[in-house]
């Protein structure tokens, strides 16, 4: 069984902090890697992906991966209030063509 | 660019009727449609994978025969709910990938079911 683990949260951190989300998976075949923001009631957006090892960097998010740890990550700098959502880790399997959710992280950044 | 819309938005139907649910991709074309369900404070849950052209594969414990999908078209996905009951008022979103070979998956805004 292929799974995606997060910290379910709530992680709250203060406005103009970072908030930092971890995940990690299980299929060590894993080639592709995404982070999605979903607002309550809302459908998922994705906000970053990342292929390989390292950091990448878009705007206040910076997306971290660790293919030997099986560990992915999403910084996200000078949090705001309007940051505050369910952050959904996703791992490509199968070749890429699926991809499985993790449960998600709750973040809350208060003002 | 990879927009995806779905229609309708929300629907309040009574037990015992279908409702169908469509998703498009609106400028690009999808390869690859998924239709995912989620129940309030739970993750996406993947109930099948369509692809143009062809049957579409459903992930273990959904039934093909009360969610049928048919993707007609590069740019049109549609999920039937059939003889819906009040547990299968749920939140239904779909995704679709672009047919540049990019796996990622964007999302429509979702429709929300509700069966009285």
């Amino acid at each position: 069984q292929k799974e995606v683990e997060q910290n379910s949260g709530p992680l709250s951190v203060p406005e103009g902090a970072i908030a930092s989300l971890n995940c990690t998976y299980s299929d060590r075949g894993s080639q592709s890697f995404f982070w999605y923001r979903q607002y309550s009631g809302k459908s998922p957006e994705l906000i970053m992906s990342i292929y390989s090892n390292g950091d990448k960097e878009d705007g206040r998010f910076t997306a971290q991966l660790n293919k030997a740890s099986q560990y992915v990550s999403l910084l996200i700098r000078d949090s705001q209030p309007s940051d505050s959502a369910t952050y959904l880790c996703a791992v490509g399997v199968g070749g890429g063509f699926k991809t499985i959710f993790g449960a998600g992280t709750r973040l809350f950044v208060k003002a | 660019g990879a927009v995806v819309s779905q229609h309708p938005s929300w629907v309040i139907c009574k037990s015992g009727t279908s409702v169908k649910i469509e998703c498009r991709s609106l400028d690009f074309q999808a390869t690859t449609m998924f239709w995912y369900r989620q129940f309030p404070k739970q993750s996406l849950m993947l109930m099948a994978t369509s692809n143009e052209g062809s049957k579409a594969t459903y992930e273990q414990g959904v039934e093909k025969d009360k969610f049928l999908i048919n993707h007609a078209s590069l740019t049109l996905s549609t999920l039937t709910v059939t003889s819906a009951h009040p547990e299968d008022s749920s939140f239904y979103i779909c995704s679709a990938q672009g047919t540049s070979g990019s796996v990622e998956q964007y999302f429509g805004p979702g429709t929300r079911l509700t069966v009285t």
